[in-house]
């Protein structure tokens, strides 16, 4: 198995700008979780999706930040203008109920630069 | 790689020696616990996991021990090598739902 996919790896833009970030869960799993890691912060769940439906958005900082989940193999996470601030590692994670456990594997992420 | 946190907290040790990193979790009702280790560069990787419902559960040289009466919650890794420097997370979480992180320790290796 490949994992979970994100995609660009690094993305470096400007603030205005629209960002998209990709993701690709593990085959099989039907929850999946966006995170954000910054230096002041450490590691931040901002959303989370049961069966491709959200769950859970109360972390999304803002109306700038949104995330669909169209089909089971397949979310975005965008940023609509980007600011400076919004500066960090994204990870997607994602997990299945049938492993009698709740771990949750991540992808490798995506560094975001906002200049 | 990716910058995980410059003020975290670091724990140094020499090669070949026993590691305990510490973990403080915040909610009571918890009922699950993960540790993980985040190399430079890479997303969290799991290490081990533990139920509230125990209060210790060993794997391959490493072994979690959770104390719910002052919710702290450790990690000990035996005969620490240089490949296991890295930030070491604690996360808990309720029923299903999503992890809260803690805020991380580095560990460093002297060989």
């Amino acid at each position: 198995d490949a994992g979970v996919i994100q995609s660009p790896r690094h993305e470096v833009t400007e603030m205005g700008q629209e960002v998209t970030l990709r993701c690709k869960p593990i085959s099989g799993h039907n929850s999946l979780f966006w995170y954000r890691q910054t230096m002041m912060r450490g590691l931040e769940l901002l959303i989370y999706f049961n069966n491709n439906v959200p769950i859970d958005d109360s972390g999304m900082p803002e109306d700038r930040f949104s995330a669909k989940m169209p089909n089971a193999s397949f979310s975005t996470l965008k940023i609509q203008p980007s600011e400076p601030r919004d500066s960090a590692v994204y990870f997607c994670a994602s997990s299945s109920p049938g492993q009698g456990s709740y771990e949750q594997y991540f992808g490798p992420g995506t560094r975001l630069t906002v200049t | 790689g990716e910058s995980v946190g410059l003020h975290l907290p670091t724990l140094s040790v020499q090669e070949g020696d026993n590691s305990i990193i510490n973990c403080a979790y915040s909610n009571s009702a918890s009922d699950y616990f993960i540790w993980y280790k985040q190399e430079s560069g890479k997303g969290p990787q799991f290490i081990i996991d533990i139920r509230s419902n125990m209060d210790k559960r060993q794997g391959q040289r490493v072994t979690v021990l959770l104390n719910k009466t002052v919710k702290h919650l450790s990690l000990q890794i035996a005969a620490t090598q240089p490949g296991d420097s890295a930030v070491y997370f604690c996360a808990e979480t309720m029923g299903r739902r999503a992890l809260t992180f803690g805020s991380g320790t580095r560990l460093q290796v002297q060989p």
